[in-house]
């Protein structure tokens, strides 16, 4: 079946330095692409998501293109923020399977000041 | 507007009692999902609605669990005989009709099985 698989954690930034979130999936026909984040104490949101190949969601200076080739959506983004420190999730979703969303375990981010 | 909303927020029971969790979703979105998040995990997909009628129920992991949505709005998950390896965060989503539309989140029921 489809599945997501997310770069192990925990991940520990300091402020202003890069990041990267790794994502791959594994899934028949065109999923659709997405990254959603949990804040502590918070419920999930979605914060960027791609539809097809090649394209780029974007959002809060968070980035992640749609690879087809590589079968991978990784997140990245500049310079991180305290604020930042969150669960991170990548998940898929087919319009052939009712758009349920099939989810990663989960990246914790911690970015210290 | 208001966003999905979840009761009860916290749910303790002991072992081999029934409960249910409730979901009131975006109003006029026509999709309603379940998902279940165990410590650590990523949420599961348990059982998607469109309208009233459950299209999908195979991640629903046994005949314990069961989901209703009798006037498309309001939906609510039971669980009977409940055991310890069911304690768990319920997650219900909703979004519009189209399969590209956006799930929007509630903020969870955390159950707990003693």
């Amino acid at each position: 079946g489809d599945s997501v698989t997310q770069m192990e954690g925990p991940v520990t930034l300091s402020e202003e330095a890069f990041l990267t979130i790794n994502c791959t999936y594994t899934a028949t026909g065109y999923p659709s692409l997405f990254w959603y984040v949990q804040y502590p104490g918070e419920g999930l949101q979605l914060l960027l998501k791609a539809t097809k190949a090649d394209d780029k969601g974007s959002n809060k200076g968070f980035e992640a293109t749609y690879r087809k080739e590589t079968t991978s959506f990784h997140l990245e983004k500049g310079s991180v923020q305290v604020s930042d420190s969150a669960v991170y999730f990548c998940a898929l979703s087919k319009e052939t399977s009712g758009s349920r969303l099939t989810f990663g375990e989960g990246t914790q981010l911690t970015v210290n000041p | 507007g208001a966003g999905v909303s979840q009761t009860p927020s916290n749910k303790v029971t002991e072992k081999g009692k029934y409960v249910e969790l409730r979901c009131d979703p975006i109003s006029g979105h026509t999709a309603l999902y379940w998902y279940r998040q165990s410590l650590g995990q990523g949420p599961e997909f348990l059982i998607y609605f469109q309208g009233t009628g459950a299209a999908d129920d195979s991640g629903l992991p046994n005949d314990r669990f069961f989901a209703v949505r009798p006037e498309g709005s309001v939906s609510t998950l039971k669980i009977q005989r409940t055991e310890r390896g069911d304690s768990a965060v319920y997650l219900c989503a909703s979004s519009g009709p189209t399969g590209t539309d956006t799930q929007y989140f509630g903020p969870g029921t955390r159950l707990t099985v003693l």
